[in-house]
């Protein structure tokens, strides 16, 4: 069974630093591209950032610059580096697995919070 | 990137058939066939029921039907059951490894 487990989320300052993990089981996370979609309270999802299984990163352009993608297929986990974090970043994080351009496995989220 | 086009909200009673549309760009929803769609149960992971356009992942029900004409792509639901009743989100794949989603379409089943 495909699973994604995100965890890191927390109550951060504006200007902080945040660093989100997602742990995957069930298939082979050197084979797959991975990404993080992320959905503001009251809003919409908003694609965030995706890593390549040659672990080329894109991200949103309001994230570029201040995001840093990254795996480690040996320890199976997915990272987030979030840093001078403001208040629109506040949304609950889904680690999501990539399939032929569409997102076919979601972890529950994790919640980020950023204020003072 | 703007987000697509979605209506903020449909309802429909059981039984019934409902369509819900997702307008984009040349750029995006016109220059590809990568849209894909999403079921979300508040509180819930997103589910993917449409891929490619038209195709449904394995487990997917066949109520669930979508296309796409030009810039617009569409999701119809027929059969409406009590448990459609959650939010949907149209996806596009923009270009560069970068995707852009709808804004988001409340689906009440009256």
């Amino acid at each position: 069974e495909v699973q994604l487990v995100e965890s890191g989320g927390a109550l951060v300052l504006p200007g902080g630093s945040l660093r989100l993990s997602c742990a995957v089981s069930g298939f082979t996370l050197r084979d797959y591209s991975m990404n993080w979609v992320r959905q503001a309270p009251g809003r919409g999802l908003e694609w965030v950032a995706h890593i390549r299984e040659n672990r080329d990163t894109f991200y949103a352009d309001s994230v570029k610059g201040r995001f840093t993608l990254s795996r480690d297929n040996a320890r199976k986990s997915v990272y987030l580096q979030m840093n001078s974090l403001r208040a629109e970043d506040t949304a609950v994080y889904f680690c999501v697995r990539d399939k032929a351009w569409a997102f076919d496995f979601w972890g529950q989220g994790t919640l980020v919070t950023v204020s003072s | 990137q703007s987000d697509l086009t979605q209506p903020r909200s449909v309802s429909e009673s059981p039984g019934q058939s409902v369509a819900i549309s997702c307008t984009g760009t040349s750029s995006d929803v016109g220059a590809y066939n990568r849209v894909s769609w999403y079921q979300h149960h508040p509180g819930k992971a997103p589910k993917l029921i449409i891929y490619d356009v038209n195709k449904r992942p394995s487990g997917v029900p066949d109520r669930f039907s979508a296309s796409k004409s030009g810039n617009t792509a569409s999701l119809t639901i027929s059969g409406l059951q009590a448990e459609d009743e959650a939010d949907y989100y149209c996806c596009s794949y923009v270009d560069s490894y970068t995707w852009v989603f709808g804004g988001g379409t409340k689906l009440t089943v009256l």
